[in-house]
């Protein structure tokens, strides 16, 4: 069966700091994958995907990057977090190639900037 | 690009009671999928029910089903017999023909026994 991991799962950071989180998938290959930012008591936003190794495409324009070195890993960097930044992550997965496919969601990271 | 409006932020429901939580979509597109996600306070984001566009027929699964009205471009969720577990954030999103989902902004749900 397909897992999702992300981690950490709690990181508090000083403004300017970088940052790394990571996602890695199991049992599946060749996912698409993304990262979404849910600010509190808000709804999800997409920040990057990426369907194939290297290929990352970006929703929204911010000091945050992502990678995807590996088929199933994909990591959500910063160099320099703002306070802006807090909020909860989530890395999730979908199969590559079919249309309507739903999300499979990790267990979130919840970034607080201070 | 598409849109996704939950108007109700949060609601609540007696358990074993039914509750209907609304979203309103906005899109150009024919062809897209509707999703129903459920976000307990585990935080673990799962799916409760998925609807095809080119389907007529609402989806149902145990005792969530969905009010697909497709010409009104809305799409509700109702869940039957209210349990204590169904309490959660419940988000709508849409998905277009390339798997990308905009979801909206989470309607919190708290069931009370």
């Amino acid at each position: 069966s397909q897992t999702i991991h992300q981690w950490p799962a709690t990181l508090v950071q000083p403004v300017g700091s970088p940052l790394s989180l990571e996602c890695t998938v199991e049992g599946t290959s060749n996912p698409n994958l993304y990262w979404y930012r849910q600010a509190a008591g808000r709804g999800l936003q997409l920040l990057f995907y990426s369907v194939g190794i290297g290929q990352i495409s970006s929703e929204v324009p911010q000091n945050l990057s992502a990678s995807r070195p590996q088929d199933r890993q994909f990591i959500l960097s910063s160099k320099k977090l703002l306070l802006s930044d807090s909020g909860f992550y989530l890395c999730a997965w979908s199969s590559g190639g079919g249309q309507g496919g739903e999300l499979f969601f990790g267990e979130g990271s919840r970034l607080t900037v201070l | 690009a598409q849109t996704v409006t939950q108007s109700q932020p949060e609601m609540s429901v007696q358990e074993a009671e039914t509750v209907t939580l609304s979203c309103t979509y906005d899109t150009s597109e024919n062809n897209y999928y509707l999703f129903w996600y459920k976000q307990p306070p585990s935080r673990q984001m799962i799916l409760v029910i998925r609807q095809e566009a080119y389907k007529q027929q609402n989806a149902t699964e145990n005792r969530f089903s969905v009010n697909f009205q497709k010409a009104a471009k809305s799409f509700s969720l109702k869940i039957s017999d209210s349990q204590l577990g169904d309490t959660a954030m419940y988000f709508c999103a849409f998905g277009d023909a390339g798997n990308m989902l905009t979801f909206g902004g989470g309607t919190r749900l708290m069931v009370k026994p």
